[in-house]
Parts: structure tokens; C-alpha cells; sequence
């Protein structure tokens, strides 16, 4: 069960996009369609974004989207808002289950 | 609308158990797959356990089995997380979560659990 591995950080200007990594195994993200991404500002609880890879639960903004290609996922959130700043973290099925270990997203 | 409220955490000392519980309200209880997630001071999340809607079914991550126990009350519409013999790399904010499809959509605030080292 290793950690799936994201950038410690990323940012972007208001308007911008920008797009966070999540890098896997053929044992978790490259095998199963169950990748999910999770926004959590400081202090709180940490937020659905993502689930099967591209979906979005209701009342997600439409400007995050997710993708896969092999071992690795990626969150892309495009038209940069400043209320995006906050760490974000993949997570894949895997039999059991595994995080990557948050990207923080830093809103220039 | 969902609502996720855990309780039990606290100050434990290294060996101690402890036993969180989480009342569910808001949506069909019985009908999720429910986890527990975990948050170190400071750190990323830890998924550390989940049960399927009719508890058949359990996970754990490497870092609890055979220490932690999953379950639930589906006629009290709760979850629990017995913990035995707490280390202090378990200390950390525990997330009670609804699960769809592997992936948690609705989040409790978090009970803390702290075991000094």
C-alpha cells in the first residue's frame, strides 16, 4: 500500500489552468477506473471533487475535470479562482484503498 | 441532507484502546459502504478502514490490522472504529465518510485522537 505520488505543490495565476498528477501502479490506478480527487482547505474536512476518474459530484464546479492515462491520473482546474488555493489529494482503489500525498495549490 | 458526526476521541495512552463512533443521518444508512480516514498533525490523509452496507464485507490499511475493528449498527444508522493497542504514529483527526464507488462523498468534522509518545 505505498502512497501514490503527487507534486508537493503547484500554482497558478487567476484565469490560468492548471493540472495535478497523481502517479500509480499497475496495481491501483492503472487497474482500476476508481480515482478520486478531494479538495480541503485548511481547518476543514476534505471535499469530493472527483470520483471515477472524470465524474463530478453535484455542485462541483464544472472548471475541475478529471482524467487517466495508464499509472498516472490528473486533476485539471482551469479559470484559476483564488478560493481554489487549498491541498488537494488523489486517491485510488486498489483492493484496499490509497492516497497520494496532497498537492498544495497555490493561487498567485 | 447527509450529516456525519463522529464522537470518542481523546487523549489515550500508548497501549490504551479507544472506540470512535459516528451517527448517520440524512440517507439510507444500510445502503453505504462507510470509511474511516485519518489525518496526522500536519500531514495527508490515510485511508484506514471500510464496510460494505451489510457489514460482510471489511478492509483494513496495513497500518491497523489486527489492531483496529470496523462495524456498524445499521439500526442505529452508526459506524464504529474500535482501536486497540494505540501507537502514537495513530494519532491524528479521524474522518467518518460515505462511500460511492471507492470514494468518499460525504465527510464528518473529524474527531481528534492524540496518544503521546
Amino acid at each position: 500500500q505505498s502512497a501514490l505520488t503527487q507534486p508537493a505543490s503547484v500554482s497558478g495565476s487567476p484565469g490560468q489552468s492548471i493540472t495535478i498528477s497523481c502517479t500509480g501502479t499497475s496495481s491501483d490506478v492503472g487497474n482500476y477506473n476508481l480515482v478520486s480527487w478531494y479538495q480541503q482547505h485548511p481547518g476543514k474536512a476534505p471535499k469530493l471533487m472527483i470520483y471515477e476518474v472524470s465524474k463530478r459530484p453535484s455542485g462541483v464546479s464544472s472548471r475541475f475535470s478529471g482524467s487517466k492515462s495508464g499509472n498516472t491520473a490528473s486533476l485539471t482546474i482551469s479559470g484559476l479562482q483564488a478560493e481554489d488555493e487549498a491541498d488537494y489529494y488523489c486517491c485510488s482503489y486498489a483492493g484496499s484503498r490509497v492516497f497520494g500525498g496532497g498537492t498544495k495549490l497555490t493561487v498567485l | 441532507q447527509v450529516q456525519l458526526v463522529e464522537s470518542g476521541g481523546g487523549l489515550v495512552k500508548p497501549g490504551g484502546s479507544l472506540r470512535l463512533s459516528c451517527a448517520a443521518s440524512g440517507f439510507t444508512f444500510s445502503d453505504y459502504y462507510m470509511s474511516w480516514i485519518r489525518q496526522a498533525p500536519g500531514k495527508g490523509l490515510e485511508w484506514v478502514s471500510y464496510i460494505s452496507g451489510s457489514s460482510s464485507y471489511t478492509n483494513y490499511a496495513d497500518s491497523v490490522k489486527g489492531r483496529f475493528t470496523i462495524s456498524r449498527d445499521n439500526a442505529k444508522n452508526s459506524l464504529y472504529l474500535q482501536m486497540n493497542s494505540l501507537r502514537a504514529e495513530d494519532t491524528a483527526v479521524y474522518y467518518c465518510a460515505r462511500d460511492i464507488e471507492s470514494a468518499a462523498d460525504h465527510w464528518g468534522q473529524g474527531t481528534l485522537v492524540t496518544v503521546p509518545s
